[in-house]
């Protein structure tokens, strides 16, 4: 079944106490992005990957530092949380990208951060 | 930049009541326009899309119209049903510009049996 699969879903934590976030696709997806949730504010993408070895930043991307090694995988590294990073976050793939016009975003099921 | 404007929510119908969720965006270039739909504690997935102006997206008795004169992109059903509560986002992406595709804040729909 083709999917995005983030650990955990839930997840809390104390202030300073580094975590990683994991995504993994199985499509062979070229693109993949992270988005937080927050309400009031929609979906803010924190980082973005056009390829391996190949990533940018989004809209929000301070406190947030993400890799890309491999083509499947694309974690999400807090190495400092704050209390103002809790939220929800979504990882998300496509094929291409969105610069292709009518990319398809998957998304994962979303990972529920709290920092305390 | 690239903008979307969604109507403010909640909106509260009754089963089998019509829908709209109103959807405008500003955008440099060309972009593409989408409608997502989140299911309580699910991740978001495409309820329909169009790529060009005067294109009809359609699915599950949702449309949409890409309408350029007027920069709108707004969500339709006839007949609601309980099953169809969730929050609604409306997004572009932008052909000739950003990597970053442009969300709306989302429109949570309740539906009432």
């Amino acid at each position: 079944e083709a999917q995005v699969t983030q650990n955990p879903r839930y997840l809390i934590t104390v202030t300073g106490k580094k975590l990683t976030v994991t995504c993994s696709q199985n499509m062979n997806h070229e693109y993949m992005s992270w988005y937080r949730q927050d309400p009031g504010l929609g979906l803010r993408q924190i980082y973005y990957s056009m390829n391996v070895e190949v990533t940018d930043k989004g809209d929000v991307p301070e406190g947030y530092k993400v890799s890309r090694k491999e083509k499947r995988n694309f974690p999400l590294i807090l190495e400092s949380p704050s209390p103002n990073q809790t939220s929800l976050y979504f990882c998300a793939s496509s094929f291409r990208g969105p610069t292709s016009g009518n990319e398809k975003l998957f998304f994962g099921s979303g990972t529920q951060l709290s920092v305390l | 930049g690239d903008s979307v404007t969604q109507m403010e929510g909640p909106v509260t119908l009754s089963e089998e009541a019509f829908l709209t969720i109103n959807c405008t965006y500003t955008a440099t270039g060309y972009p593409s326009l989408f409608w997502y739909v989140q299911y309580p504690g699910e991740g978001l997935q495409l309820l329909l899309k169009a790529t060009k102006a005067d294109d009809k997206g359609s699915n599950k008795g949702f449309e949409a119209t890409y309408r350029k004169e007027t920069t709108s992109f707004h969500l339709e059903k006839g007949s609601v049903q309980v099953s169809d509560s969730a929050v609604y986002f409306c997004a572009l992406s932008d052909r000739g510009g950003s990597y970053i595709p442009t969300f709306g804040r989302g429109t949570s729909l309740i539906v009432h049996p």
